[in-house]
């Protein structure tokens, strides 16, 4: 079966831009989470969606939002880039939420 | 943002030693996971943990959740090359909606 994907790989934006990242999920897994993880540190959680629904939310500002998609795949934007969201950003897909989480491959985003 | 702290940051060993490596937190946590995450790649899952005082084994690798369940401990034996990579601690909070990482131990491996 086909782990947690996600698209594009890499990504280079400017500052001001607006970025969409997806994320399919491992078939079968309803949740999906979204980390950031600056080099050198661990991942920090930003969103988790489950059947559509928001449940939980780290301590990032409102130009980071999410959605989750019928078929579980998701999508993280984030308006307004800075410098500072220079990062690689992982999505983990889950059963539902309190399961294991499975992360995929990460999009590499860097703003210039 | 809140992070685990774990320790150590980095080691350098020989092969066929065995590592220790530990995290700790201010915070009780439900889950401790441990992952290895290699260059350009996702963290992936090694071991998770769900009790107070479990102690789990997936092969060469053996890590416990901490009695106060503050705690966690990962020990790998034998080491080989191919354990290089960085290793993270994550605890779950009780929701199960989130993960609260450590920074990190890198590991290098000297054949």
């Amino acid at each position: 079966d086909a782990g947690v994907t996600q698209s594009p790989t890499h990504l280079i934006k400017t500052r001001g831009q607006q970025v969409t990242l997806r994320c399919s999920p491992i078939s079968g897994h309803k949740s999906v989470s979204w980390y950031q993880q600056v080099l050198g540190q661990g991942p920090q959680f930003i969103f988790q969606y489950y059947e559509k629904e928001e449940r939980g939310r780290g301590n990032f500002p409102d130009r980071f939002s999410a959605r989750q998609f019928p078929n579980y795949s998701s999508e993280l934007n984030v308006n307004a880039l800075l410098l500072g969201d220079s990062a690689l950003y992982l999505c983990a897909s889950s059963l539902d939420v309190a399961n294991e989480q499975f992360f995929g491959p990460g999009t590499r985003l860097t703003v210039l | 943002g809140q992070q685990l702290n774990q320790s150590p940051q980095s080691m350098f060993i020989q092969e066929g030693e065995d590592v220790s490596m530990n995290c700790t937190s201010s915070s009780i946590f439900n889950t401790w996971l441990w992952y290895k995450q290699d260059p350009g790649e996702g963290p992936v899952l090694l071991i998770a943990l769900y009790k107070a005082g479990e102690l789990t084994s997936n092969g060469r690798l053996t890590a416990q959740f901490g009695i106060t369940r503050k705690d966690s401990f990962l020990n790998i034996s034998a080491s080989i090359p191919s354990d290089v990579g960085i290793y993270f601690c994550a605890g779950q909070n009780n929701a199960g909606n989130m993960l609260t990482f450590g920074g990190g131990t890198r590991l290098m491996v000297k054949p």
